[in-house]
């Protein structure tokens, strides 16, 4: 099956920090979504981007598809971002998820 | 809130046991997914069903069993339940079988004693 590699596993930072996160993949997949779990367990959708790039807020995210790798950008980042950050693709129905970065934002 | 309604949130039970859980899936949505998120395994695809049929099957146990009903909602069950079925287990969404976009429901954690 489909590979998911995310880097770095765990990242602290001071507020104010930024970050970029990377997702690589073994293969063409449909969709790619970033998501972020917080403390409570809860997984909140922060992109669905299978290619391209966009922008919410202090967040931002890349999909190269062609080269099978995606970028999330934390600009200025808050306490709150703390949590872990996945990164998922789909191929036929099964979203394939990485093992996630942890991120620590300190005060 | 995204939606997604699964419960109960919390469920502990004894080893053996059998356990339903429950999601229903947002507004529109056809599909439904389950996973599983443990310690050792993360996040693993279980199974999904589209408009009241199975369409994928990923890891799951022959223990585990799903179904939809004719209202979309769907009912995850677990038997003879074991230790390591410790978990969270999330239902999540989309408007079709082909993938636009998954929405998640804030999980059942289920712990056995």
């Amino acid at each position: 099956g489909i590979q998911v590699e995310q880097s770095p596993p765990d990242l602290i930072l001071q507020e104010g920090a930024n970050s970029t996160l990377r997702c690589n993949f073994s293969d063409s997949v449909n969709n790619l979504q970033w998501f972020h779990q917080n403390p409570w367990g809860q997984l909140i959708n922060l992109f669905y981007i299978p290619s391209g790039t966009k922008q919410n807020g202090r967040l931002s995210a890349t999909t190269v598809a062609t080269e099978r790798y995606s970028l999330l950008y934390i600009s200025s980042s808050q306490t709150t971002d703390s949590g872990v950050y996945f990164c998922a693709v789909a191929v036929y129905g099964k979203l394939t998820f990485g093992q996630g970065t942890i991120l620590t934002v300190h005060p | 809130d995204s939606g997604v309604t699964q419960t109960p949130k919390h469920l502990i039970t004894a080893t053996g046991q059998r356990v339903t859980l429950r999601c229903s899936p947002r507004s529109g949505d056809l599909s439904v997914y389950w996973y599983q998120q443990s310690l050792d395994q993360g996040l693993q695809f279980l199974i999904q069903y589209y408009n009241g049929e199975e369409r994928a099957k990923g890891n799951i146990l022959e223990r585990f069993s799903a179904q939809q009903f004719p209202d979309l909602h769907s009912e995850l069950n677990l038997s003879s339940l074991e230790l390591g079925d410790s978990a969270l287990y999330f239902c999540a969404s989309s408007v079709g079988a082909e993938i636009y976009g998954y929405t998640f429901g804030s999980g059942t954690r289920l712990t056995v004693v």
